[in-house]
């Protein structure tokens, strides 16, 4: 079975240092990773996902199938980045179900 | 963009009865929906998976009676908490997947409250 770990829960760094939310998975077939972020009191919203390989408010993400992992990265961090994010999976782009980690808590200190 | 609602956005119930919880696309239409429950501080975990006109597939470990859920159009999709006890309480959370392309929408979520 597809599982998504996300190993910090909470990270927190001032405005203007490098963040990574790190993200490992395991799956044995060829996988669709994702990032999404839950601002405070806002809804779930797809941030980036890995086939699109593009940058989204600054940040990136790179699939490493060697390693399996997805890490999100930022080089410099704003204090509107503050909010939770998620690693998420589904198994392949035809599948339907997205499989979530459990969340890291960004808080970027000013 | 693409919206999904949810209604009611938080429900209070008394133990024992049932409550029920609307998902809509409000611009798309969806064939598949999903059903979330979200704990407090804890991550979103996937309930069921709802298909237009047909039986939903629930995930190991979820009650198919104690959580009806329905998806009678390509707009709508129900979740029927049945005999609700306070342990139910948390926050659910749906999502539809547009039928013209592989992206999911997220619903803003009910907080259910189970007295």
């Amino acid at each position: 079975a597809q599982r998504v770990t996300q190993p910090e829960k909470l990270l927190s760094v001032f405005k203007g240092a490098p963040v990574e939310l790190k993200c490992n998975y395991s799956y044995s077939g060829s996988p669709e990773l994702f990032w999404y972020v839950q601002y405070s009191r806002q809804r779930l919203q797809l941030l980036l996902r890995h086939i699109s390989r593009e940058s989204i408010k600054g940040f990136t993400a790179d699939l490493n199938k060697g390693e399996t992992s997805f890490h999100l990265k930022k080089p410099f961090a704003q204090e509107e980045d503050s909010a939770m994010y998620y690693c998420a999976l589904r198994k392949d782009s035809s599948a339907s179900k997205i499989i979530f980690g459990s969340g890291t808590r960004l808080s970027i200190r000013p | 963009g693409a919206v999904v609602s949810q209604h009611p956005s938080w429900v209070i119930c008394k133990s024992g009865t049932s409550v029920k919880i609307e998902c809509r696309s409000l611009d798309f239409q969806a064939t598949t929906m999903f059903w979330y429950r979200q704990f407090p501080k804890q991550s979103l975990m996937l309930m069921a998976t709802s298909n237009e006109g047909s039986k939903a597939t629930y995930e190991q470990g979820v009650e198919k009676d104690k959580f009806l859920i329905n998806h009678a159009s390509l707009t709508l999709s129900t979740l029927t908490v049945t005999s609700a006890h306070p342990e139910d309480s948390s926050f659910y959370i749906c999502s539809a997947k547009d039928r013209k392309a592989y992206e999911q929408y997220f619903g803003p979520g009910t907080r259910l409250t189970v007295t």
